[in-house]
């Protein structure tokens, strides 16, 4: 399968405790975003970047969330210091842009990363 | 602000019968509109696409239509059939990286 996959697809943590989600996007694909999900609602767009630069942040992100794309290709997405209120599906997606197109069209998802808070 | 929204949360239709699905949005500098279906456990997977100086688009049963008079947009799909089951959401973009979300319509298909 070569499509979009994301490690680990379920995550239980205690409150305060840090925890790392991996996506792995299409592998000629130029642009990763993350975004969150919580039941009953769509995805809510948390970061995005293009190549290896992150180019915008949601309000959403506080400072305990970061996320990293330090070769352009693989992504990690870091909640440090988790609250209840992270308890969510993280949803990685990723698409081609070519040279001064902005708008890519389909965005392909991953299955997530269920991240539970207790 | 940017919202994008749906009438209806749920949805039910016979096997065989056309489904709609309809979602109104706010923004009126959004360039494209998506549709995506999410079946449980799955993450969104992409439908069809309208840009915003068209009024209808058609893919494989499936067509998408946009009155942007009203900020209005449509999924219809055709001959529903029971792998048709999911929650589909309606999305804009205004034109730059940023796709924006709806809540989602849950369609159930009745055998």
């Amino acid at each position: 399968d070569t499509g979009v996959s994301q490690d680990p697809r379920h995550k239980i943590t205690k409150r305060g405790q840090n925890v790392t989600f991996r996506c792995d996007p299409i592998s000629e694909h130029n642009r990763l975003y993350w975004y969150r999900q919580t039941l009953g609602q769509g995805p809510e767009f948390l970061t995005y970047f293009q190549n290896e630069a992150q180019l915008e942040k949601s309000r959403l992100l506080s400072d305990r969330f970061s996320a990293e794309r330090p070769k352009g290709s693989f992504s990690t997405l870091e909640i440090q210091r988790t609250e209840q209120g992270d308890s969510a599906m993280y949803l990685c997606a990723s698409s081609l842009a070519r040279t001064g197109e902005k708008f890519t069209g389909e965005l392909f998802f991953g299955e997530g990363s269920r991240l539970t808070v207790l | 602000g940017e919202s994008v929204g749906l009438h209806l949360p749920t949805l039910s239709v016979q096997e065989g019968d056309n489904s709609i699905i309809n979602c109104a949005y706010s923004n009126s500098a959004s360039d494209y509109f998506i549709w995506y279906k999410q079946e449980s456990g799955k993450g969104p997977q992409f439908i069809i696409d309208i840009r915003s100086n068209m009024d209808k688009r058609q893919g494989q049963r499936v067509t998408v239509l946009l009155n942007k008079t009203v900020k209005h947009l449509s999924l219809q799909i055709a001959a529903t059939q029971p792998g048709d089951s999911a929650v589909y959401f309606c999305a804009e973009n205004t034109g730059g990286f940023k796709t924006i979300f709806g809540a989602g319509t849950r369609l159930f298909v009745k055998a």
